[in-house]
């Protein structure tokens, strides 16, 4: 199945830094990499996602850049904000009889310093 | 669906007792997802189905754990003989589909989750 390694486990920034999380997955059959944002006592939401067949995606001030040949992918934040403050989740799908099936990294704490 | 609904919000039992968790997902989504997050940690797979089928049941954690879906909507999480260490979050999602032709099927809606207290 799906493996999926999330880095760092924690993020400290000052607003207006940037933050950068990392994950790698294992199955090169994956090709949906999500990744969600799970604020205090909330449900994890869906904030961006690539798909295989590109290598970089912007929504705003947040970015995903994708590598299939090393099977990594990066979740960019620029110029962060105190409500950016929260856990971010990495995910990828796997493939085979499992394709569909999310697995998720282990998060990453983001806390951004006014 | 106004989205993912899962009930009970809370549940407190006594150790050894059994326990249902009810998820309503989003109507017309074919992809049904059980996960358990323990505090502070991140998101453990339990069980996955497609349809009524449950092609990825690798999560379950022991056989006290069960999953079943009718119907194709709703999903019920079953924990039999409950333990201290089950103390956790179940959250429960669902997604479109998976096939690879359609971008937005694979995008996957939480419920609030059930906060699952073993005393």
């Amino acid at each position: 199945g799906e493996n999926v390694e999330q880095h760092p486990s924690t993020l400290s920034v000052q607003e207006g830094d940037s933050a950068v999380i990392k994950c790698t997955y294992s199955d090169s059959a994956s090709n949906y990499f999500p990744w969600y944002k799970q604020e205090l006592g909330k449900r994890p939401q869906l904030i961006i996602d690539i798909r295989s067949n590109v290598g970089e995606k912007k929504d705003q001030r947040i970015a995903v850049t994708l590598n299939k040949t090393a099977k990594h992918f990066s979740l960019h934040i620029t110029e962060t904000q105190p409500e950016d403050s929260a856990v971010y989740f990495c995910a990828a799908p796997g493939g085979g009889t499992s394709y569909g099936k999310l697995t998720f990294g282990q998060g990453t704490i983001l806390t951004v310093h006014p | 669906g106004a989205g993912v609904s899962q009930s009970p919000s809370n549940k407190v039992t006594e150790k050894g007792k059994d326990v249902e968790l009810r998820c309503d997902p989003i109507s017309g989504h074919t992809a049904l997802y059980w996960y358990r997050q323990s505090l502070g940690q991140g998101l453990e797979f339990l069980i996955y189905f497609q349809g009524n089928s449950a092609p990825d049941k690798s999560g379950l954690p022991s056989d006290r754990f069960s999953a079943e879906r009718t119907g194709g909507s709703v999903s019920t999480l079953t924990i039999q003989r409950t333990q201290q260490e089950d103390s956790a979050v179940y959250l429960c999602a669902s997604s479109l589909g998976h096939t690879a032709s359609r971008r937005k099927n694979t995008e996957a809606f939480f419920g609030q989750g059930t906060r699952l207290t073993v005393v």
